[in-house]
């Protein structure tokens, strides 16, 4: 079974420039979530969606960031107009059911880099 | 959510035991102890969870106290690849995991 895949693995791009970074969830997982962790930082919860619905996106740190699911496979995270600070490497999770047992599973994460 | 305490860095000699305390004294009953680990710049991998009994499994084994204040991770016999940083989680009602700074455990041959 195909585990959480991510793309692109690397991007650098200028600032003011957009980026769209795809994930990927296993087959049969309704819950997906973005994570990200900032140069210094710890790994920050960013949304969640259950099938094609956000069902949690208190932490986009602003609206700049842009995340979609459509038809409730893959998903797209896109920054637009890039900032410095959104460097970071971006990872997304996937879940089968959601809840409090339910495991996520990441993938490699995808490392962003903003000049 | 309760928050967890680990300390910043262990040691553990290649072959031995490796244990990775937890402390999350303010934990409500509801609430489940996950570990993860970070391998280099790999993502957060899976390893175990656990209510109020003790769990094994292929990779680990998490003993949490009776009062369920404080839990340990143990690796049995830690490898040079067991090196990472371990992350102690714990979930309550809100889907999404919170990353604390996790223990960074040197393996050492």
């Amino acid at each position: 079974e195909a585990g959480v895949t991510q793309f692109p693995s690397h991007s650098v791009i200028e600032k003011g420039q957009t980026v769209t970074l795809r994930c990927d969830p296993i087959s049969g997982h309704d819950n997906l979530y973005w994570y990200r962790r900032v140069m210094g930082k710890e790994i920050k919860f960013l949304l969640h969606f259950v099938k094609e619905s956000k069902q949690d996106e208190s932490g986009m740190p602003n609206n700049r960031f842009l995340a979609e699911r459509t038809g409730g496979t893959y998903s797209t995270l896109k920054v637009q107009p890039a900032e410095l600070e959104d460097s970071g490497v971006y990872f997304c999770a996937s879940s089968q059911r959601g809840g409090l047992t339910d495991t996520q599973y990441f993938g490699p994460g995808t490392r962003l880099t903003v000049l | 959510d309760a928050k967890t305490t680990q300390p910043p860095s262990m040691d553990c000699a290649e072959g031995r035991a490796a244990n990775l305390p937890c402390n999350h004294s303010t934990i409500s009953g509801n609430e489940y102890v996950y570990w993860y680990r970070q391998i280099h710049s790999q993502g957060p991998q899976y390893i175990i969870h656990g209510l109020k009994n003790n769990e094994t499994n292929e990779m680990a084994s998490l003993i949490i106290t009776e009062d369920r204040k404080s839990s340990t991770l143990i690796l049995p016999h830690a490898t040079l690849r067991d090196t990472a940083v371990y992350y102690c989680i714990v979930r309550g009602s809100q889907g999404n995991l919170i990353f604390g700074k996790g223990t960074k455990l040197s393996v050492k041959p």
